[in-house]
Parts: C-alpha cells; structure tokens; sequence
C-alpha cells in the first residue's frame, strides 16, 4: 500500500539550512506536498511539486524530486526561529480524495 | 472568508458518551474531510465527502459517522466514545482533488476520552 515515511527529529541552528528527507512508496503518485504545522494550528501547505518536475524553488524554500528513488527533500535556506513546527511530506496517489501523510517532521531551532 | 472552522476546540468526554464535532468552510468547497492525528503520528484518514450528499470511508471509519446535507457543514459523529478515541481531530477542505489539490485545514478539535 501506499506509505510515506519520515524522520521525527531535526535540530539545526538558526541561520544554517535545513533539509528535511522523506521517502514514499507509491510510484504513481502525481503531486508531492510540504505541509507546515505550527503548535496548536491545523497543517497549512507550505509548497508541492508535480511529479515530472525535479526541483522546484520558492524564496527560502527549496523542494528536491527524486522520483527513481521516491525521494523528497524540503531545503529552508537561512533557517529562523519561526520555522520551528512539525514538517509533514505527503503524496496524492492520483486516486479520489487521497492525500497520504508522513508522519512529521519537528523541526527545532538552536541559538 | 473564515476558512474552516471548527468547533469545539478541546471536549472531555467520559467512555460511552456520544458527541458531534463540527466543521464548517466557507469557501464553496467540494471537497471536505476528517482526520485524526495521534501524538508523534501523522494523519489518518476518517471520513471524506466528494458534494453534498455523498460521503465515503477513509483509512479508520470504525467508532464514527458523517454526513453531508450542505456544501459548508461536515459533522463528525462519534458513538459510544472510547480512550482509543482520544486524538486531535482535523477537518479540511479542498477545491479539487486533480490539480494541486491543497487542502485548507481547520484549527482542529482536541478530545480526551476517560
């Protein structure tokens, strides 16, 4: 079936880059999410990138395709305090109403 | 435009006590689903409903019931609360499911139920 997987943790520190992984299994999967949650929020779409493209930018945000692997990267250039929330990668397999989420990703900034 | 709401934000349930949660969206949405997300977990589908009328069961339906009488509402029902029901719930809505089809997430509803 189809699974999204994802590390839980990632501590970095303010001003560095960060880069989020996430792999799925579904090869048919047609669009791939990056999701923000901050603490007590629902989830808010951060960026997607359809799956013939390999890279998509968007100012600080960075998302990598590697669609022979089935891996998805977030890249946050210039990381801040406000970046701190959970990160959830996501695929639409293409059928009916189906988003599949990854676990989360929590993000966490150092001084 | 609100977005979705949802509504309440945080219920105490005792085992066996029945309650709807709520969730509305003003945005003329098809689209609107229900998901629970457990702590460290990502999130897990309930219920979805494609307009007005229709509904259909996602990944853990079992303990719930939707309905579906107008574009804007989308009430989740449970039954007989259990502690396995304990969860924060989310609803979200989405113009489509082709295209990017980003769904628009509610607040959501924290539940404990001892």
């Amino acid at each position: 079936g189809e699974d999204v997987e994802q590390s839980l943790f990632l501590s970095v520190r303010e001003g560095d880059s960060s880069v989020i992984n996430c792999t799925y299994t579904d090869s048919s999967s047609t669009y791939l999410y990056w999701y923000k949650q901050e603490p007590g929020a629902g989830l808010q779409l951060l960026t997607y990138i359809f799956s013939n493209m390999d890279m998509k930018q968007d100012q600080r945000l960075t998302v990598l395709l590697n669609k022979k692997d089935k891996h998805l990267s977030l890249r946050i250039a210039d990381t801040q305090t406000g970046d701190s929330a959970i990160y959830f990668c996501a695929e639409s397999p293409g059928s009916a109403s189906k988003i599949i989420f990854g676990s989360g990703t929590r993000l966490s900034i150092r001084p | 435009n609100a977005g979705v709401t949802q509504t309440p934000k945080f219920r105490i349930l005792k085992i066996g006590q029945s309650m709807t949660l709520q969730c509305a969206q003003d945005m003329n949405h098809n689209y609107m689903y229900w998901y629970r997300q457990d702590p460290g977990m990502g999130l897990k589908l309930i219920y979805y409903s494609v307009g007005a009328g229709i509904t259909d069961k996602g990944e853990v339906p079992n303990g719930y019931n939707v309905s579906r009488s107008t574009t804007e509402d989308f009430p989740l029902r449970l039954e007989l609360a259990a502690p396995s029901q304990t969860s924060v719930y989310f609803c979200a809505s989405s113009r489509q499911t082709s295209g990017s089809g980003e769904q628009y997430f509610g607040p959501g509803t924290r539940l404990t139920v001892t």
